[in-house]
């Protein structure tokens, strides 16, 4: 079936441009992830979206972030007036219901490659 | 705050070794660990997913374990091959799910 998919999959923006990343997640997958990982650096935890609960953003860097998903199907990743530290790949990951205590599996999507000049 | 890291940084073998990659973790109270590999420009591929109950997972020539207690868990490939050249990354989940991922290992199988 189909796995995780995110668009576009390259962006190039102007310092200052705001940005809109997409991100599908695998059909019936409740649990949806953003990370980020700048050059050589390591993956890092953006906001973390789980049915209808309120999410998790804990990770997000600063209130330029922000991400919203709806139901269960596509998440926008937004970030405002970038800045050139913003420069990363965007990655989305789902997973399935978390059930039992055991929190399962995480397929990620190809990523978003920004450059923010 | 839980930390995870990862040994060696690079490593390069000649193919048709055996060899294992190190992931340590600074809090033991994970929900899962789990195994990926990162080809060059591309996303996460899935390896192998240990739940905090379990001390292994095996799939084809790789096999991860986890010592829970002690805060470590190792991947195991065997016969490596130049298709295996990838950069592995370990992770734990704790009580959000979320993953705190290792800076990863870069690894090149040498023809």
């Amino acid at each position: 079936g189909a796995g995780v998919s995110q668009s576009p999959s390259n962006k190039v923006t102007e310092k200052g441009k705001d940005v809109e990343l997409r991100c599908d997640p695998i059909s019936g997958h409740t649990a949806l992830y953003w990370y980020r990982q700048r050059l050589g650096q390591g993956l890092e935890f953006l906001i973390y979206f789980q049915g209808n609960s309120a999410p998790d953003k804990s990770g997000l860097p600063s209130d330029r972030f922000s991400a919203e998903r709806t139901g269960e199907s596509v998440s926008t990743l937004t970030i405002q007036r970038t800045q050139q530290e913003d420069s990363a790949v965007y990655l989305c990951a789902s997973s399935p219901h978390y059930s039992g205590g055991a929190y399962n599996e995480q397929f990620f999507g190809p990523g978003t490659r920004l450059t923010v000049l | 705050k839980q930390e995870v890291t990862q040994i060696p940084a690079a490593l390069s073998v000649p193919e048709g070794e055996n060899l294992v990659l190190n992931c340590s973790f600074t809090d033991s109270a994970i929900y899962n660990l789990q195994w990926f590999r990162q080809d060059p420009g591309k996303g996460l591929t899935s390896l192998l997913l240990i739940q905090s109950s379990q001390r292994e997972q095996t799939s084809g020539r790789l096999n991860a374990s986890l010592d829970k207690s002690s805060g470590r868990s190792t991947l195991y490939i065997a016969a490596s091959q130049p298709g295996d050249s990838a950069t592995y990354l370990c992770a734990v989940s704790g009580n959000t799910g979320k993953l705190i991922f290792g800076q990863g290992t870069t690894l090149q199988v040498k023809p």
